[in-house]
């Protein structure tokens, strides 16, 4: 079965523009979460998406948004960019509790190096 | 808010020794995952602990959940530089349906020849 995939891998950015990333689960999972890593902030949690609805979000402002489509792709976007989100961008994707499990077991994709100069 | 403490943050340990890395949470949550992320990867996912009382163990790595304490122990067995990784611990939420994970810092683990 394929893991999560996320592309681009690399992306760089000036301050000011915006960025869409985008994220494709596990086949068969609804729920896609989205993290920010840095090294000073660690690994925060931005939201999750299932069944293309935002369930969940993070203390992170409006500039962040995302959606899911039907097939439980996930895009997330960025608008403005500052410098101070310059980050590796996780996506990860589960099977809910009651979806067959009773856990919240994520998996990661690889992550979006994001760089804003 | 649910808070997630790991310590120690860095850890150097020689190849061949015992270490124990620790979990505490500020939850009733009885879910608790076991992630490690080399440099410049993506995080894997080692232990799912479901119980009071689990053990899970993979090689040279064990994890245990004591939800009355609301502390998780990943304890490392004659270290290998193999192990040499970042690890994070991390909590659900136990709003069923609408679970979060809160991760924790994180702790960097250096294995020394």
């Amino acid at each position: 079965k394929a893991g999560v995939t996320q592309t681009p891998r690399y992306l760089i950015k000036t301050r000011g523009q915006q960025v869409t990333l985008s994220c494709s689960p596990i086949s068969g999972h609804r729920s896609v979460s989205w993290y920010q890593q840095t090294p000073g902030q660690g690994l925060q949690f931005l939201f999750e998406y299932f069944s293309e609805t935002q369930r969940n979000k993070g203390n992170f402002p409006g500039r962040f948004s995302g959606r899911q489509f039907s097939n439980s792709r996930s895009e997330m976007n960025v608008s403005t960019l500052e410098l101070g989100d310059s980050a590796l961008y996780l996506c990860a994707s589960s099977l809910k509790p009651g979806q067959g499990v009773s856990y919240n077991e994520q998996f990661f994709g690889p992550g979006t190096r994001l760089t804003v100069l | 808010e649910l808070k997630v403490e790991q310590n120690p943050l860095f850890l150097s340990m020689q190849e061949g020794k015992n270490y124990t890395i620790y979990c505490n949470y500020s939850t009733t949550s009885d879910r608790l995952y076991w992630y490690r992320q080399d440099p410049g990867k993506s995080l894997e996912s080692l232990f799912v602990l479901l119980s009071n009382g689990a053990v899970k163990q993979e090689g040279r790595l064990m994890a245990s959940l004591d939800t009355k304490a609301r502390l998780s122990t990943l304890h490392i067995t004659a270290a290998v530089h193999d192990l040499s990784a970042t690890y994070f611990c991390a909590v659900d939420d136990t709003n069923f349906g609408n679970e979060k994970l809160t991760f924790g810092t994180g702790t960097r683990l250096t294995i020394i020849p």
